[in-house]
Formats: structure tokens, C-alpha cells, sequence
């Protein structure tokens, strides 16, 4: 079973730091690697679907790296800001379209 | 542009009563149909999943059921909802190939009291 880890479950920054979060999985035979933003009471938000075959994405101030090989992603926001404020989710997509969802990081940027 | 339309926004239904919740997706045809459950601490699981009409697949055993009786509508249903049916229900799609994003309604906050 796929197992997808994110640690840490939440952080606090200053604003204009740059954010870095980490997301594991135990599996790394995956088809894609997704990214969600979530807001409190809220669906999720993609952000950011690395395929299996990419090392990286990159949207705006958003960048996901995915090292299969090592069973890591990391995704990076740059110059942070208070509307950063939120939980990021990773999902990885493996067999029979079955999505692994981690637990999330859940991110609080200080003004 | 491909929209998803899930209601109510929230429910507070007491235990015994039945549940019906509903999914719509727009702009575009056959899609992959999902839905998960989001527990506090628990992370998101998948409850169901749908490749085309009447076609379900149960992820786990549980008081719930799922249907799709139009190409683009997901239902979540209970005969008798239990306390622990409490949760954070959320309906999702993707196109129907292999390696596509995953789109997210804005979920449904049920308290069963």
C-alpha cells in the first residue's frame, strides 16, 4: 500500500521567506505526483501534476521538484506571503487510478 | 472550461436519518468520478470511484453507497447515517486517461448529531 508522508504538519514563517515543504512516499513506481492547496472549510486547489517521467514544475512563484528514485517531492514558494497561508496536500497517483494523499502541511506566513 | 458542483455546502442531519449528496461536473464528458471522505488528522480517503455510468468501485466497506445514473452526476447516499459518517465529503474528476490532474468540488461539512 502506498503510504505518503509530509512533515512537517504545520509551520509558521515570516512573510517574505521562502517556503519549503517536503512530501515522501513509500512506492515509487507512481504515474504523477499532484500538488493541492487547501483553505479552511474548503475543497482542494491544484496547484501544481509533475509527471512520473518530469523533475520538476514550476507555476508563478511555485516550483515542485519530484525525485522518484528517492521517493521525495518538494515544493518551493518563493517570497512568501500572508494569503500563502494555508494547508498544502500532496497526492500521488499509482495503480488502478488510485490517489495516496499525505496528510498535508499546514503553513501559517506571519505579516 | 470544465466547472464541478457539489451541494449542499453543509448538512447536520441526525443518526437513523438517510443521506443524498450530490456532484455535477460541466464542460466535459466522461470523466472519472471520485469521492473522498476528510476526517480531522486522518487525511483524505477515497470512498468511491467511477469510470462511467453505473460502473462504482468501493474503496472501503462502510454505511455508505455511490451512484451514477448520468454520465456527468456522482451520488453519495446512506440508508441510515451513524456518528462516525461525520466528515468533510469531497467530490472530484479527472479526465479519463492516464496521468491527469485531479479537480476538486468545494466539499460538503456533514454533522451527524
Amino acid at each position: 500500500k502506498q503510504e505518503v508522508t509530509q512533515i512537517p504538519a504545520a509551520l509558521s514563517v515570516p512573510e517574505g521567506e521562502n517556503l519549503v515543504l517536503n512530501c515522501s512516499f513509500t512506492d515509487s513506481a507512481i504515474y504523477n505526483l499532484q500538488w493541492f492547496r487547501q483553505d479552511p472549510g474548503k475543497g482542494l486547489t491544484s496547484l501544481l501534476l509533475i509527471q512520473s517521467s518530469q523533475r520538476e514544475q514550476t507555476s508563478g512563484r511555485l516550483n515542485a521538484s519530484l525525485d522518484k528514485s528517492s521517493g521525495r517531492s518538494t515544493l518551493y514558494i518563493a517570497a512568501s506571503q500572508p494569503g500563502d497561508s494555508a494547508t498544502y496536500l500532496c497526492a500521488v497517483l499509482y495503480g488502478n487510478n488510485r490517489l495516496a494523499f499525505g496528510k498535508g502541511n499546514q503553513v501559517v506566513v506571519i505579516p | 472550461s470544465q466547472t464541478i458542483h457539489q451541494w449542499p455546502a453543509t448538512l447536520v442531519q441526525p443518526v437513523g436519518s438517510p443521506l443524498s449528496l450530490e456532484c455535477t461536473v460541466e464542460g466535459t464528458s466522461n470523466p472519472n468520478l471520485y469521492w473522498y471522505r476528510q476526517a480531522a488528522g486522518r487525511g483524505l480517503q477515497l470512498l468511491f470511484y467511477s469510470v462511467g455510468i453505473g460502473q462504482i468501485s468501493s474503496e472501503v466497506p462502510q454505511n455508505l453507497s455511490a451512484s451514477r445514473p448520468q454520465d456527468r452526476q456522482f451520488i453519495l447516499s446512506s440508508k441510515k447515517l451513524l456518528l462516525s459518517d461525520s466528515g468533510f465529503y469531497l467530490c472530484a474528476w479527472s479526465v479519463p486517461r492516464g496521468s491527469s490532474p485531479l479537480h476538486f468540488g468545494n466539499g460538503t461539512r456533514l454533522t451527524v448529531t
